[in-house]
Order: C-alpha cells, then structure tokens, then sequence
C-alpha cells in the first residue's frame, strides 16, 4: 500500500524567506507522480506542482520547486521568497498508475504561516 | 480552465436524513472522485468513477454510495447521515491517460449533521 507522510503539522516563515515543506512516501510501484496542492483558509485545493518518478530533473514552477530525492524517497517543496498569500495548508499526494484508475493518496498537510 | 463544481459550500442535516452531494465536471473527465478531509487526517478517497456507471471503494466507503448517470455528474449519497459524517467532502475529476494531470478539485461542502 502506498503511504505519504508529512512530519510538520505547522510552519512559521517570514516573508520574503524560503521554507522547505517536508514529505517522504512508501510504494513499491516503479512508476508514480508526486503532486503538492495547496488549500487556503476558503478551502479549494490548488495543483502546484508534479514530479514523475523517472523525471530526470527537480520540478520547478515559479517560486515553487521540488527537492526530490528518489532514493530517500523524499520530494520536499520549497518556496521562495514567500508572501503573506501564501499562508495555507499544503497536501503532498502520491498518484497510483495501477488499476482502473489513477488515485491519489494524500499526506495529512502541513498549515504553513507566513509573518511580517 | 477545468471547473468542478460542487452544488452547496455549506449544509446542515439531521441525523437519519438521506443526503445528497452532488458535483459536475466541464472537461469530459473520466475519472471523477469523492473525498472528506478531517483536521489531522488529510483526505480519504471515499468512491471513485473511472466511467459511467462504473464505480469502485476507497478507503472509507461505509455509510457512503454513489452514482454516475452521465459522464459530466457524481453524486455523493449518504443513505441514513450520522453525526460521524460531520465533514469537509471534496469532489475531483482527472483525466485517465495523462500522467503529470492533476485532480481537478471543487471548492468543497462542509456538511454538518446534527
């Protein structure tokens, strides 16, 4: 069974400084996505970023990027230069390709603050 | 833009009551998914449609059913509501063959049952 796992139930940054999300997941399937998606306090879930398992590269995507390290089966987001928008809850989630169709299992999140 | 959407952000119910949760999809998704979010727990998928009609368990199916009549629309049941389904249920859609696609997620309904 596929298991994600967030270790920070929250993070306190100060504006314009990077902080680093943590997330490490268990499968044993060769092929997998990692997904970050982000939740303000209005509750809708926003996709951030994605990394495919045989992706050569970090995934990056304007001031997100994704620290991923296959063998410690880690993909940690980092955001730069935060912003006081960027305050939420943030879910890293684990796309299954197998069977009939391609569910995601989710960590329990991390409530990130950002302060003045 | 992929728009889902759910058809109340918030509702109240009594105990015993049959609920319906119902969501729709603009982008000929296949795959169409029920999740709740409770605090420290995350999401936990609850049914998921892969096709009209089809449908399959997640991981905390009991107490919930589901029907996906046309392609666009998944509604969420609760046959007799316990204050135990009190919730934040979120309904997605993706598509299947597309590896790096994200779910499309609804902005959610928070359920209350009294």
């Amino acid at each position: 069974a596929q298991k994600i796992t967030q270790t920070q139930p929250g993070m306190f940054v100060q504006e314009k400084e990077a902080v680093t999300l943590d997330c490490t997941y268990d499968t044993s399937d060769p092929s997998y996505g990692l997904f970050w998606y982000k939740q303000p306090s209005s509750g809708e879930m926003i996709f951030l970023i994605y990394q495919g398992s045989y992706d050569q590269q970090n995934a990056t995507e304007g001031r997100y990027s994704l620290n991923f390290q296959k063998a410690r089966k880690s993909a940690n987001l980092v955001i730069s230069a935060s912003q006081l928008g960027d305050s939420a809850m943030y879910f890293c989630a684990m796309r299954d390709y197998t069977g009939t169709a391609s569910k995601l299992t989710f960590g329990t999140g991390t409530r990130l603050q950002v302060t003045l | 833009d992929v728009k889902v959407t759910q058809s109340s952000r918030y509702l109240v119910k009594r105990t015993g009551e049959k609920v319906f949760l119902e969501c729709v999809q603009d982008m000929d998704h296949e795959n169409m998914f029920w999740y709740r979010q409770d605090p420290g727990l995350g999401l936990r998928l609850i049914y998921f449609s892969y096709d009209v009609k089809m449908k399959e368990k997640g991981d905390i199916p009991e107490g919930y059913s589901v029907s996906r009549e046309k392609k666009e629309r998944f509604s969420l049941i609760l046959e007799s509501a316990s204050t135990n389904q009190t919730s934040m249920y979120l309904c997605a859609s993706s598509r299947t063959y597309y590896r790096n696609q994200p779910q499309h997620f609804g902005d959610g309904t928070r359920l209350s049952i009294l």
